[in-house]
């Protein structure tokens, strides 16, 4: 089984709607992260998290929103969808070290 | 700022004609680049941590060097199976979580 899962692997969505993506891990990593790619831009971080009470803001978190419910479950979430939202998401872990990124397999999300 | 240049930005290459990505970088105290392989529509796959200049790291037919300025992948006799793209990241002296990614190199290798 996979050590990063991430649900749903795919979501075409509205403009407007809210839009939950899921995060969960069995490495027993204390760090959490949450990245979008887009062509030609690379991997962007959007919020990271150290533990369950200790959650930040990336470079560009505005319009998003994230949750940490426990230590393997991080959920990214965007309040009102709009196209420029279009990109894959990717969550990642790590140690306590944060010398070592792993990423889950993405979420591609398309808002019409 | 840190930043995190790769080239070229596309590479093809003949199965067994071995080659070299380059990442160069600027950053405020290095603690650690990374290199990643990505599939497509796949999440990014860990390869290599560096941490020291003069420091190498190998891994079947891929060799990772670091320099002051740059890093290198080179591919050794590559096969198909090696087509993905390659990505580079730092991790400054500053932050102790932060990665700064550059836009990758897609390499193709034809049979």
């Amino acid at each position: 089984d996979a050590d990063v899962t991430q649900t749903p692997r795919n979501r075409i969505t509205k403009t407007g709607k809210r839009i939950m993506l899921e995060c969960s891990q069995t490495k027993g990593h204390d760090r959490m992260y949450w990245y979008r790619q887009d062509p030609g831009l690379g991997l962007r971080l959007i919020y990271y998290s150290f533990d369950v009470k200790d959650i930040n803001k990336g470079e560009i978190s505005d319009g998003y929103s994230v949750s940490r419910q426990a230590q393997a479950k991080f959920s990214l979430s965007l309040e009102s969808a709009i196209p420029n939202q279009t990109a894959l998401y990717f969550c990642a872990t790590s140690d306590r070290t944060g010398s070592t990124q792993y990423f889950g397999p993405g979420t591609r999300l398309t808002v019409l | 700022e840190d930043q995190v240049t790769q080239s070229p930005e596309a590479l093809r290459l003949q199965e067994g004609e071995s080659s070299s990505l380059n990442c160069s970088y600027t950053v405020s105290g290095l603690r650690g680049l990374f290199w990643y392989r990505q599939d497509p529509g796949k999440g990014p796959e860990f390869l290599f941590t560096l941490y020291s200049a003069g420091e190498e790291k190998e891994k079947e037919r891929l060799k990772a060097t670091l320099t002051k300025k740059e890093s290198f992948l080179h591919i050794t006799a590559p096969k198909p199976e090696d087509s993905a793209t390659y990505l580079c990241a730092v991790r400054d002296g500053g932050s102790n979580y932060k990665l700064t990614f550059g836009k990758g190199t897609l390499l193709t290798v034809n049979p």
